[in-house]
């Protein structure tokens, strides 16, 4: 597509649920990365791919927390038994390779845990 | 990855031009300055990148001078619709986990 997609835009979920948020990235993009924003803060990454290496997850804050991607294409990121404090913008983002730093970034998913 | 420092916050009027320093005392030989915007309710958006000297472009310009342990964008007649966060990375090689502080939150008032 023309940007990366991200959905849902908007999950409002009950403590303890999992959660699973997708990403589209544009089309030919090898790289993926996934990204928390906290309310008023900066963004702290989550996750790397890149094509069929083994991905990055040295940013992922505990084993709640887990993402998959097939090939070079949808990402989805789950969060299981989700905490009030797993509340954030979740942002997807890809770029053509792992040395090109115009990230497109989509518009985010925000998950609410009441 | 090069640790930046940026303003909170700056404000405006429309038609001013904004400038923005960023620090980066420890930036590395191979590290490139990134900037990017962020409006409410959007992920960020690239805007524009450089190494030393200047660079222009239809959204900005980056002045990095010849030390490059700083740097200034600077947003020329500025409108309503530039409020937004404005976000200094250093970036270079091969590491990609983008180093996102708090931003600039840009105000621009009529």
């Amino acid at each position: 597509g023309a940007g990366v997609s991200q959905s849902p835009s908007n999950k409002v979920t009950e403590k303890g649920k999992d959660v699973e948020l997708r990403c589209d990235p544009i089309s030919g993009h090898t790289a993926l990365y996934w990204y928390r924003q906290r309310l008023g803060q900066g963004l702290e990454f989550l996750i790397y791919f890149q094509g069929n290496s083994a991905p990055d997850k040295s940013g992922l804050p505990s084993d709640r927390f887990s993402a998959e991607r097939t090939g070079e294409s949808v990402s989805t990121l789950t969060i299981q038994r989700t905490q009030q404090e797993d509340s954030a913008v979740y942002l997807c983002a890809s770029s053509p390779d792992r040395e090109s730093y115009g990230y497109t970034f989509g518009s985010g998913t925000r998950l609410t845990v009441v | 990855l090069a640790k930046t420092t940026q303003p909170i916050s700056m404000d405006s009027y429309e038609g001013q031009e904004v400038n923005i320093t960023c620090s980066h005392n420890n930036i590395a030989t191979n590290d490139y300055i990134t900037w990017y915007q962020q409006f409410p309710s959007q992920g960020p958006r690239f805007i524009i990148q450089g190494y030393k000297t200047k660079v222009t472009n239809e959204v900005a310009s980056l002045f990095i001078p010849a030390d490059r342990k700083s740097s200034t964008l600077s947003l020329p007649r500025v409108s309503l619709s530039d409020t937004a966060v404005y976000y200094c990375l250093g970036t270079g090689g091969l590491d990609y986990k983008l180093s996102f502080g708090a931003g600039t939150t840009v105000t621009v008032r009529a």
